[in-house]
């Protein structure tokens, strides 16, 4: 079954510098990756998804890259800020298995001041 | 803004006794969702909903597991005989469907078993 492993586990920056966070995958037949983003006491909050079809997608300070071929995809912050500080999950799913998703152990971004 | 609702945020309950986790999800979303997530480790699926029957399940999600959806709005998780391990955070998620992957979660029900 597909597996989906996460890194790294914390992750601090400065404000205003840039977050990364990387997801390899196992199965090459998930298509659909989004990324959740979890305050404390909160659900999982999705932030931004991809499809396999697509090699990059935006969204204001967000962007998500995926690579099929090495089968790994990654989030990426830029200009962060206080609000960003929250545990991120990376997950994988395919449409034949109703969008089940398998997730990332998560990464927990700290913004320092 | 539309949100998926659970209830009741925290459970505590004796091993063996039955609970049921409730969900509200989305109002015009047509596939519901379960998954688990024991502190420290990963979210794990459990199960998925649609048209009123299980589609997919895990490994998790054995005979002592059910799901109904009773009326228009509910979505319910029960666990017959709780046991310690099946303490951890339940989230439910639903999703519009149609080729659409987005799955929007609720809250969270904190489920304690003694």
């Amino acid at each position: 079954g597909e597996n989906v492993e996460q890194h790294p586990s914390t992750l601090s920056v400065q404000e205003g510098d840039s977050a990364v966070i990387k997801c390899t995958y196992s199965d090459s037949a998930s298509n659909y990756f989004p990324w959740y983003k979890q305050e404390l006491g909160k659900g999982p909050q999705l932030i931004i998804d991809i499809r396999s079809n697509v090699g990059e997608k935006k969204d204001q300070r967000i962007a998500v890259t995926l690579n099929k071929t090495a089968k790994h995809f990654s989030l990426h912050i830029t200009e962060t800020q206080p609000e960003d500080s929250a545990v991120y999950f990376c997950a994988a799913s395919r449409v034949d298995s109703n969008y089940q998703l398998i997730w990332g152990a998560g990464t927990k971004l700290i913004i320092k001041p | 803004e539309p949100e998926v609702t659970q209830t009741p945020s925290h459970q505590v309950t004796q091993m063996g006794q039955e609970v049921i986790l409730r969900c509200v999800p989305i109002s015009n979303h047509l596939y519901f969702y379960w998954y688990r997530q024991i502190l420290g480790q990963k979210v794990e699926f459990l199960v998925s909903f649609y048209n009123n029957e299980i589609s997919e399940k895990s490994e998790i999600f054995d005979d002592q597991f059910s799901v109904e959806r009773p009326d228009g709005s509910n979505f319910t998780l029960k666990i017959r005989s709780t046991k310690l391990e099946d303490s951890a955070m339940y989230f439910c998620a639903s999703s519009v469907g149609g080729g659409r992957g987005e799955q929007f979660f609720g809250p969270g029900t904190r489920l304690t078993v003694l």
